[in-house]
């Protein structure tokens, strides 16, 4: 079956940090990967995705490529701010099926 | 645009008690999603509906759990009887499609079970 193993956390960093989160995954086909963040006291978002090999997802900053040679979805930013503080999760999602299935997810904090 | 409601935010029930939760997905939204979040883990689908129809509760516990989705809008979870390992947070999720698998998160029920 499908699934996702993400870095295990907690991540603590200063401000202006870089930050990288691995994710690797398992899958029978060729899914879509996903990046979701979650704010304190707030529901999963979607913050960026790739649908393919070699895709390059972006969004606020964070960015992810779609590695299937290495079966990876690790996500970078180059500058990290006390308001990116979180718990990121990464996901993959067959096409068509719809469901997810989800990495156990990486609190990061980042320090002033 | 509306995002997922879902209702209660909190609750805690006693075990062998009975509780349920709402959702209403964004209108327009074909696809609806249950998903169970344990602490420190990610969430793991209970149930996905298209429209009315259901398409996955291979997850489902049915001894215990149920849901429906009537007039393909908004859906209930049921949990009867409880048990304290379902304690969780209880995530609704929707989509226009299967598609891509993308999806829009409620802020989710909190569950206690004492």
């Amino acid at each position: 079956g499908n699934s996702v193993t993400q870095m295990e956390g907690p991540v603590t960093l200063s401000e202006e940090a870089f930050l990288t989160i691995n994710c690797t995954y398992t899958a029978t086909g060729y899914p879509s990967l996903f990046w979701y963040v979650q704010y304190p006291g707030e529901g999963l978002q979607l913050l960026l995705k790739a649908t393919k090999a070699d895709d390059k997802g972006s969004n606020k900053g964070f960015e992810a490529t779609y590695r299937k040679e290495t079966t990876s979805f690790h996500l970078e930013k180059g500058s990290v701010q006390v308001s990116d503080s979180a718990v990121y999760f990464c996901a993959l999602s067959e096409w068509g099926a719809g469901k997810s299935t989800f990495g156990d997810g990486t609190t990061l904090t980042v320090k002033p | 645009e509306a995002g997922v409601a879902q209702s209660p935010r909190y609750k805690i029930i006693e075990k062998r008690q009975s509780v349920a939760f709402w959702c209403n997905p964004i209108s327009g939204h074909a696809t609806l999603y249950w998903y169970q979040q344990i602490l420190g883990q990610g969430p793991k689908l209970l149930i996905q509906f298209q429209n009315n129809g259901v398409v996955d509760d291979s997850q489902l516990p049915k001894d215990r759990f149920s849901a429906e989705r009537l007039k393909g809008v908004d859906s209930t979870l049921k949990i009867q009887p409880a048990k304290l390992e379902d304690s969780a947070v209880y995530l609704c999720a929707s989509s226009v499609e299967p598609g891509q698998g993308e999806a829009f998160f409620g802020q989710g029920t909190r569950l206690t079970v004492v």
